[in-house]
């Protein structure tokens, strides 16, 4: 069946080292993977995306890797800054499956000044 | 700019109650998907509206429905409440992808508590 598979639980890091967050799927025809921020109390929000098309994308402090035969994907992290303490979630989208999201667990980050 | 509403933000109901929680898509999309998030836990899929019909659903029992009206906004009902549906349901909207992705933007959620 479907399901994202997410790395590490919690993250710990001070403040300018770099995260790296991993999310296996399943789903071989999973072409979108998103990847949200989500604050105490708060909304999930997009802060980065990738399609099966490309490999890596960036976004300042932000990057996404995709290794399509691995059905691996990651979220890095540069300078970290205590405003970065979230939980983020992986999700990986179906071709044949419209919009459904598949989510991951969640990885709770914290970043130590 | 408008983006995605929901309402009521919390809610306490009692088991066997039924409720119904509401979302307006941000402007511009017209279709809306549901999520329930349990605590600690990634969002889980529960189905999707589209030109007012259900589009897709997930691993949800058949207490858990929905409607969307011609402005594109949309319910979700769920009956016979139970202990296990306390969660965070959050709504999220987009434009109809047709096989192209495109992101999904939430709205802040309804907090239902059940006791």
């Amino acid at each position: 069946g479907e399901n994202v598979e997410q790395h590490p639980s919690t993250l710990s890091v001070q403040e300018g080292d770099s995260a790296v967050i991993k999310c296996t799927y399943s789903d071989s025809a999973s072409n979108y993977f998103p990847w949200y921020k989500q604050e105490l109390g708060k909304r999930p929000q997009l802060i980065i995306d990738i399609r099966s098309n490309v490999g890596e994308k960036k976004d300042q402090r932000i990057a996404v890797t995709l290794n399509k035969t691995a059905k691996h994907f990651s979220l890095h992290i540069t300078e970290t800054q205590p405003e970065d303490s979230a939980v983020y979630f992986c999700a990986a989208r179906g071709l044949y499956n419209t919009d459904k999201l598949i989510f991951g667990t969640g990885t709770r980050l914290q970043v130590f000044p | 700019d408008a983006g995605v509403t929901q309402s009521p933000t919390h809610l306490i109901k009692t088991r066997g109650q039924q409720v119904t929680l509401r979302c307006s898509p941000k402007s511009g999309h017209d279709t809306v998907s549901w999520y329930q998030q349990a605590l600690g836990q990634g969002p889980q899929f529960i189905f999707q509206y589209y030109e007012e019909e259900e589009r897709q659903r997930g691993n949800f029992p058949d207490r858990f429905s929905g409607h969307q009206f011609p402005n594109y906004s949309s319910e979700l009902n769920v009956n016979a409440l139970l202990l296990g549906d306390s969660a965070l349901y959050l709504c999220a909207s987009s434009l109809p992808s047709g096989g192209t992705p495109d992101t999904q933007y939430f709205g802040p959620g309804t907090r239902l508590t059940v006791l």
